[in-house]
Protein backbone atom coordinates (compact mmCIF):
# COMPACT_ATOMS: atom_id res chain seq x y z
CA UNK A 1 0.00 0.00 0.00
CA UNK A 2 1.27 3.38 -0.32
CA UNK A 3 1.87 5.49 2.45
CA UNK A 4 3.87 7.78 4.65
CA UNK A 5 6.35 5.62 6.97
CA UNK A 6 8.58 7.48 9.62
CA UNK A 7 11.12 5.72 11.62
CA UNK A 8 11.84 5.58 14.54
CA UNK A 9 8.75 5.34 16.05
CA UNK A 10 9.68 6.36 19.30
CA UNK A 11 13.42 8.14 19.91
CA UNK A 12 14.79 8.17 23.12
CA UNK A 13 17.95 11.10 23.52
CA UNK A 14 19.80 12.33 26.14
CA UNK A 15 19.96 16.50 26.75
CA UNK A 16 21.97 18.14 23.59
CA UNK A 17 22.70 14.79 21.63
CA UNK A 18 21.87 15.48 18.31
CA UNK A 19 19.07 13.59 16.81
CA UNK A 20 17.58 12.84 13.12
CA UNK A 21 14.01 11.68 12.41
CA UNK A 22 13.19 10.05 9.38
CA UNK A 23 10.43 9.86 6.41
CA UNK A 24 9.84 8.17 3.29
CA UNK A 25 6.72 8.75 1.12
CA UNK A 26 5.46 5.91 -1.62
CA UNK A 27 2.69 8.16 -2.83
CA UNK A 28 4.99 10.28 -4.98
CA UNK A 29 3.69 13.32 -3.70
CA UNK A 30 5.60 16.84 -4.21
CA UNK A 31 5.23 18.41 -0.79
CA UNK A 32 6.39 17.08 2.72
CA UNK A 33 5.80 18.84 5.76
CA UNK A 34 7.21 18.54 8.97
CA UNK A 35 5.16 19.19 12.36
CA UNK A 36 5.63 19.43 15.98
CA UNK A 37 2.62 18.10 18.38
CA UNK A 38 2.64 18.48 21.83
CA UNK A 39 0.26 17.24 24.15
CA UNK A 40 -3.34 18.46 23.64
CA UNK A 41 -2.01 20.93 21.16
CA UNK A 42 -2.68 21.38 17.70
CA UNK A 43 0.12 20.52 14.90
CA UNK A 44 2.61 22.89 14.30
CA UNK A 45 4.15 23.25 11.27
CA UNK A 46 7.79 23.28 11.31
CA UNK A 47 8.87 23.51 7.69
CA UNK A 48 7.97 21.98 4.25
CA UNK A 49 9.30 21.21 1.05
CA UNK A 50 7.59 21.97 -2.32
CA UNK A 51 9.75 19.89 -4.12
CA UNK A 52 13.00 20.91 -3.30
CA UNK A 53 12.01 24.40 -2.65
CA UNK A 54 12.67 24.46 1.46
CA UNK A 55 10.19 27.03 3.10
CA UNK A 56 10.57 27.58 6.62
CA UNK A 57 8.02 28.83 9.15
CA UNK A 58 9.15 31.95 10.54
CA UNK A 59 8.94 30.56 14.69
CA UNK A 60 11.27 27.49 13.75
CA UNK A 61 13.65 27.43 16.14
CA UNK A 62 17.38 27.24 14.47
CA UNK A 63 17.73 24.36 16.20
CA UNK A 64 15.48 22.40 14.07
CA UNK A 65 16.82 21.48 10.01
CA UNK A 66 15.36 19.56 7.63
CA UNK A 67 17.11 17.83 4.46
CA UNK A 68 15.16 16.39 1.23
CA UNK A 69 17.66 14.48 -1.00
CA UNK A 70 15.14 13.20 -3.14
CA UNK A 71 11.38 12.70 -3.45
CA UNK A 72 10.94 10.21 -1.49
CA UNK A 73 12.57 11.10 1.70
CA UNK A 74 12.91 14.26 4.05
CA UNK A 75 15.17 14.09 7.30
CA UNK A 76 14.41 16.09 10.55
CA UNK A 77 17.74 17.26 12.32
CA UNK A 78 17.49 18.60 15.76
CA UNK A 79 20.89 19.69 16.61
CA UNK A 80 21.07 19.79 20.26
CA UNK A 81 17.68 18.61 21.73
CA UNK A 82 16.39 20.44 24.70
CA UNK A 83 13.61 19.18 27.36
CA UNK A 84 11.12 21.53 25.47
CA UNK A 85 11.93 20.21 22.02
CA UNK A 86 9.80 16.56 23.29
CA UNK A 87 6.85 16.15 21.77
CA UNK A 88 5.23 14.19 18.70
CA UNK A 89 6.94 14.68 15.16
CA UNK A 90 4.43 14.54 12.36
CA UNK A 91 5.85 13.93 8.84
CA UNK A 92 3.02 14.38 6.01
CA UNK A 93 2.85 14.74 2.21
CA UNK A 94 0.74 16.01 -0.07
CA UNK A 95 0.24 15.83 -4.08
CA UNK A 96 -1.44 17.06 -6.84
CA UNK A 97 -4.98 16.85 -4.86
CA UNK A 98 -4.92 19.31 -1.83
CA UNK A 99 -5.33 16.83 1.31
CA UNK A 100 -2.46 16.23 3.07
CA UNK A 101 -1.68 12.54 4.79
CA UNK A 102 0.38 11.75 7.96
CA UNK A 103 2.41 9.43 9.05
CA UNK A 104 2.23 7.22 12.37
CA UNK A 105 4.90 10.15 13.72
CA UNK A 106 8.08 9.63 15.94
CA UNK A 107 7.60 9.91 19.42
CA UNK A 108 10.18 11.92 20.71
CA UNK A 109 11.57 11.72 24.85
CA UNK A 110 14.89 13.82 25.79
CA UNK A 111 16.65 12.72 28.73
CA UNK B 1 -2.24 35.87 11.52
CA UNK B 2 -4.44 33.48 10.02
CA UNK B 3 -6.46 31.05 12.69
CA UNK B 4 -8.78 28.59 12.90
CA UNK B 5 -10.96 27.93 16.09
CA UNK B 6 -12.62 25.25 17.66
CA UNK B 7 -14.14 24.60 20.99
CA UNK B 8 -12.20 22.62 22.84
CA UNK B 9 -14.60 20.13 24.82
CA UNK B 10 -14.80 17.89 25.53
CA UNK B 11 -17.98 17.29 23.87
CA UNK B 12 -20.31 14.41 25.24
CA UNK B 13 -22.70 12.89 23.40
CA UNK B 14 -24.53 9.43 23.72
CA UNK B 15 -23.92 6.60 21.75
CA UNK B 16 -26.34 6.87 18.97
CA UNK B 17 -27.03 10.28 18.71
CA UNK B 18 -25.71 12.85 16.33
CA UNK B 19 -22.23 14.76 17.09
CA UNK B 20 -22.12 18.22 15.86
CA UNK B 21 -18.53 19.62 15.90
CA UNK B 22 -17.73 23.23 14.97
CA UNK B 23 -15.20 25.47 13.35
CA UNK B 24 -14.78 29.04 11.67
CA UNK B 25 -11.66 30.35 10.27
CA UNK B 26 -10.30 33.38 9.38
CA UNK B 27 -8.47 33.22 5.98
CA UNK B 28 -11.39 34.24 3.42
CA UNK B 29 -9.48 33.37 0.49
CA UNK B 30 -8.92 29.83 1.79
CA UNK B 31 -10.69 27.26 -0.68
CA UNK B 32 -9.92 24.49 1.01
CA UNK B 33 -11.11 22.63 4.14
CA UNK B 34 -10.40 19.35 6.08
CA UNK B 35 -12.03 17.13 8.99
CA UNK B 36 -8.94 15.07 11.07
CA UNK B 37 -9.75 12.72 13.48
CA UNK B 38 -6.88 12.01 16.00
CA UNK B 39 -7.05 9.15 18.93
CA UNK B 40 -4.72 9.40 21.67
CA UNK B 41 -0.83 8.81 21.06
CA UNK B 42 -1.70 8.46 17.35
CA UNK B 43 -1.04 10.67 14.33
CA UNK B 44 -4.12 12.43 12.48
CA UNK B 45 -6.30 10.88 10.08
CA UNK B 46 -8.11 12.68 6.95
CA UNK B 47 -11.85 11.69 7.22
CA UNK B 48 -13.44 14.19 5.21
CA UNK B 49 -12.58 17.20 3.09
CA UNK B 50 -14.99 19.50 1.39
CA UNK B 51 -14.45 22.52 -1.16
CA UNK B 52 -17.71 23.33 -2.27
CA UNK B 53 -20.44 25.57 -0.08
CA UNK B 54 -22.79 23.30 1.26
CA UNK B 55 -22.81 19.76 2.81
CA UNK B 56 -20.78 16.44 1.81
CA UNK B 57 -21.77 13.16 2.99
CA UNK B 58 -19.67 10.12 3.20
CA UNK B 59 -20.96 7.48 5.32
CA UNK B 60 -22.12 8.26 9.08
CA UNK B 61 -20.07 11.86 8.49
CA UNK B 62 -21.36 14.84 6.56
CA UNK B 63 -18.85 17.89 6.78
CA UNK B 64 -21.37 21.65 5.96
CA UNK B 65 -19.24 24.45 4.72
CA UNK B 66 -20.35 28.42 4.76
CA UNK B 67 -17.63 30.33 2.65
CA UNK B 68 -20.00 33.56 3.81
CA UNK B 69 -19.90 32.90 7.01
CA UNK B 70 -16.32 31.29 7.40
CA UNK B 71 -17.44 28.16 9.24
CA UNK B 72 -16.64 24.60 8.51
CA UNK B 73 -18.54 21.71 10.40
CA UNK B 74 -18.44 17.84 10.77
CA UNK B 75 -21.72 15.96 11.74
CA UNK B 76 -21.63 12.61 13.18
CA UNK B 77 -24.59 10.61 12.46
CA UNK B 78 -25.30 7.26 15.06
CA UNK B 79 -22.35 8.12 17.06
CA UNK B 80 -20.03 5.13 18.26
CA UNK B 81 -17.57 4.75 21.21
CA UNK B 82 -15.34 4.31 18.75
CA UNK B 83 -15.27 7.91 17.40
CA UNK B 84 -14.30 8.85 20.71
CA UNK B 85 -11.27 11.11 19.37
CA UNK B 86 -9.94 14.69 18.91
CA UNK B 87 -11.32 16.29 15.70
CA UNK B 88 -8.57 18.78 14.22
CA UNK B 89 -10.45 21.20 11.83
CA UNK B 90 -7.82 22.30 9.18
CA UNK B 91 -8.12 25.01 6.62
CA UNK B 92 -5.91 25.55 3.26
CA UNK B 93 -4.16 28.90 3.22
CA UNK B 94 -4.70 31.13 0.52
CA UNK B 95 -1.05 31.96 -0.18
CA UNK B 96 1.19 29.40 0.72
CA UNK B 97 1.19 25.51 0.37
CA UNK B 98 0.62 24.44 3.65
CA UNK B 99 -2.65 23.79 5.48
CA UNK B 100 -3.55 25.58 9.18
CA UNK B 101 -4.60 23.50 12.03
CA UNK B 102 -7.26 24.22 14.58
CA UNK B 103 -6.68 23.15 18.22
CA UNK B 104 -8.86 20.33 17.91
CA UNK B 105 -12.42 19.25 19.92
CA UNK B 106 -12.01 16.48 21.91
CA UNK B 107 -15.24 14.25 21.26
CA UNK B 108 -16.09 11.58 24.19
CA UNK B 109 -19.12 8.98 22.78
CA UNK B 110 -21.24 7.97 26.29
CA UNK B 111 -22.59 4.56 26.11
Amino acid sequence: DAMVIQNPRYQVTQFGKPVTLSCSQTLNHNVMYWYQQKSSQAPKLLFHYYDKDFNNEADTPDNFQSRRPNTSFCFLDIRSPGLGDAAMYLCATSGTGREQFFGPGTRLTVL
Amino acid sequence: QKEVEQNSGPLSVPEGAIASLNCTYSDRGSQSFFWYRQYSGKSPELIMFIYSNGDKEDGRFTAQLNKASQYVSLLIRDSQPSDSATYLCAVRDSSASKIIFGSGTRLSIRP
